[in-house]
């Protein structure tokens, strides 16, 4: 079955870097675009990142375009989000999630269970 | 961008009731339109796809409907587990938005 499993998640200065990544199992990772998700505590979902099955695009949130890259290793099944210059507005759990899109339809069909990002001085 | 109105912000109902929640996108986006149950500590789970389309394993009890911008979601027959969050979210273009969220709350 499919899995992503996230990782990197901590405790963070304003201003400071960190890097988070999602290990996905069960499916054909290069086959599928991947996105990173994330809900700052009380809040609602905020979409953050997306990049497609063979890399060549990448599209960002207008509130981290500029800090944070979005990137996969296809032959580790590995997905990674770069967040750099993090402000407090950063805090939150950051999920990664499996993209299924067709001509008809896309959509997120399988999330991790997420990782806590608390950026606070 | 296309934006998502998202209503009620929140809503108190009874085990049984039926119950309907409502997305309003800004401009159209055809029928890229997906809704999403969210729990605290739990990961989001896709209820609908493609507007109305139900998603595998998810009970009968949820549907959708779609007219022009108007996207709505119902549950006929609240049961314990349904009360979480609900979102919907656009997947016409990036950024690929969500609504404000729908918190259904026990009466």
């Amino acid at each position: 079955q499919v899995q992503l499993v996230e990782s990197g998640g901590g405790v963070v200065q304003p201003g400071g870097s960190l890097r988070l990544s999602c290990a996905a199992s069960g499916f054909s990772f290069s086959d599928f675009g991947m996105h990173w998700v994330r809900q700052a505590p009380g809040k609602g979902l905020d979409w953050v990142a997306f990049i497609r099955s063979d890399e060549t695009n990448t599209y960002y949130a207008d509130s981290v375009w500029g800090r944070f890259t979005i990137s996969r290793d296809n032959f580790k099944s590995t997905l990674y989000l770069q967040m750099s210059s993090l402000r407090v507005d950063d805090t939150a759990v950051y999920y990664c999630a499996k993209d299924d899109c067709s001509s008809t339809s896309c959509f997120l069909d399988h999330w991790g269970q997420g990782t806590l990002v608390t950026v606070s001085s | 961008d296309i934006q998502m109105t998202q209503s009620p912000s929140s809503l108190s109902a009874s085990v049984g009731d039926r119950v309907t929640i409502t997305c309003r996108a800004s401009p159209n986006m055809i029928n890229f339109l997906n809704w999403y149950q969210k729990k605290p500590g739990k990961a989001p789970k896709v209820l609908i796809s493609a507007a109305t389309r139900l998603q595998p394993g998810v009970p009968s009890r949820f549907s959708a409907s779609a007219s022009g911008t108007d996207f709505t979601l119902t549950i006929s027959s609240l049961q314990p587990e349904d009360f979480a969050t609900y979102f919907c979210q656009q997947s016409f273009n990036t950024p690929y938005s969500f609504g404000q969220g729908t918190k259904l709350e026990i009466k």
